[in-house]
């Protein structure tokens, strides 16, 4: 079975850039996370998909992030501007439902320059 | 609200020493319990979990107690090995989401 994919692994952009992340959750999971951890830190969650539908986006900056799920599978994470406390490793996750385990992926790497 | 703390890093230990990772938690209700890892280059890993207490999650020689009494979910290992150098986190899950709450991470450095 293929486990979470999440591209690219690495990006380098000036302050102000836009950026944008991309996740293939596992097929057949409905519930998809995404996170940001800051190095030395644990994850944060910024948002959780149910299906197609946002079930808790309190902790993301509306601001300047913003995430989509459509059809309810693959999800973009995109960023803009991005300002330099924004580096960090965004790490997607998914799950059969929302309390079953919590499967990631290798995560994005981003540094703000 | 809920939060979790654990021991600071990074832990170094020599080829087959005993290992403790110590973690507490905050919590309402009766939440569960789990350890991740972070081999370098990867993506968290679920080790084990606990979902009631005094319930021991177990997994590749590492083990957890569900501890209510002194909230606390401690990771031990008998003999660690090199190739159990990584970042450990804890966390737990609650709430009506199930969502995970994580501790900073420690990590651990095992010297030949």
């Amino acid at each position: 079975e293929a486990g979470v994919a999440q591209s690219p692994r690495y990006k380098i952009i000036e302050k102000r850039q836009s950026v944008a992340f991309w996740c293939n959750p596992i097929s057949g999971h409905a519930t998809l996370y995404w996170y940001q951890q800051i190095l030395g830190q644990g994850p944060k969650l910024l948002i959780q998909f149910q299906n197609n539908g946002v079930v808790d986006d309190s902790q993301l900056p509306k601001d300047r992030f913003s995430a989509e799920r459509l059809k309810g599978v693959d999800s973009t994470l995109k960023i803009q501007p991005a300002k330099l406390e924004d580096s960090a490793v965004y790490l997607c996750a998914s799950s059969l439902g929302t309390a079953g385990e919590q499967f990631f992926g290798p995560g994005t790497r981003l540094t703000v320059l | 609200g809920n939060s979790v703390t654990q021991m600071e890093g990074p832990v170094t230990l020599s080829e087959e020493a005993f290992l403790t990772i110590n973690c507490t938690y905050t919590a309402t209700g009766y939440p569960s319990l789990f350890w991740y890892v972070q081999y370098p280059g990867e993506g968290l890993q679920l080790l084990l979990k606990a979902t009631k207490a005094d319930d021991k999650g177990s997994n590749k020689g590492f083990e957890a107690t569900y501890r209510k009494e002194t909230t606390s979910f401690h990771l031990e290992k008998g003999s660690v090995q090199v190739s159990d150098s990584a970042v450990y986190f804890c966390a737990l899950s609650g709430g009506s989401n199930y969502q995970l709450i994580w501790g900073a991470g420690t990590k651990l450095i095992i010297k030949p």
